[in-house]
């Protein structure tokens, strides 16, 4: 069973928008939540990530928002580009087993021009 | 700085045959992970090396996988008598013991097709 659920499956946002993906896990042990970027025929490309001793972090257009409580974490692109267009996973994995990541199945966004 | 690299980009073989993969990471890294990945999911962790130790194998990998790091550097994964449903991105990925050392570094992938 996934540990880390991903909505939504797919979105689509014009250039200059904002995309929001969200992501929700149960095991209280992880504390180190990254996000991750693949374009098609590549392999994921680390983009931004957060330890739960803070609940925004910022990079550029991409912001990671961090609610400990709920336990779930969001991506923002800001002034989506048709260059962001790609699918999205965000991970998580526990500091007691610093090797496993667990990801969620992925948002696949598309920018239109 | 070179990254992750993987040999090959893509191997298409037939039910039956084994198959071995090669990562090479990011110099100095000394951990080194294994996942798989299959059409329209996230990456599923296989694997893991701390230099040349395996320290923990997924339930996903069968017996018919062995994943070796010899001198802790680069590594194999091999998969004997493979079967349609090995079918994925084979993915590689290195972190350093430093700092954040949950920083893992993606290669290309291996994407296997058996027919």
């Amino acid at each position: 069973q996934q540990q880390v659920k991903q909505s939504p499956q797919s979105l689509i946002v014009q250039k200059g928008g904002i995309s929001i993906i969200n992501c929700a896990y149960e095991n209280t042990a992880f504390d180190y939540f990254p996000w991750y970027q693949q374009f098609p025929g590549k392999g994921p490309a680390l983009l931004i990530a957060i330890r739960p001793d803070v609940s925004e972090k910022k990079e550029g257009r991409f912001t990671i928002s961090f609610n400990k409580s709920a336990k779930q974490f969001s991506l923002h692109i800001m002034d989506s580009q048709p260059g962001d267009s790609a699918t999205y996973f965000c991970a998580a994995n526990p500091s007691s087993n610093d090797y496993k990541l667990s990801f969620g199945a992925g948002t696949t966004v598309t920018v239109r021009a | 700085d070179t990254g992750v690299s993987q040999n090959p980009r893509h191997k298409i073989t037939k039910r039956g045959q084994n198959v071995t993969f090669r990562c090479d990471p990011i110099s100095e890294h000394n951990r080194l992970y294994w996942y798989r990945q299959t059409l329209g999911q996230g990456p599923e962790f296989l694997t893991y090396f701390q230099n040349e130790a395996q320290l923990e194998k997924s339930r996903l990998l069968s017996d018919r996988f062995s994943a070796e790091r010899p001198k802790g550097s680069f590594s194999t994964l091999e998969i004997q008598r493979t079967e349609q449903g090995d079918s994925a991105m084979y993915l590689c990925a290195s972190s350093s013991g430093q700092g954040w050392s949950y920083e893992q570094y993606f290669g290309p992938g291996t994407r296997l097709t058996v027919t």
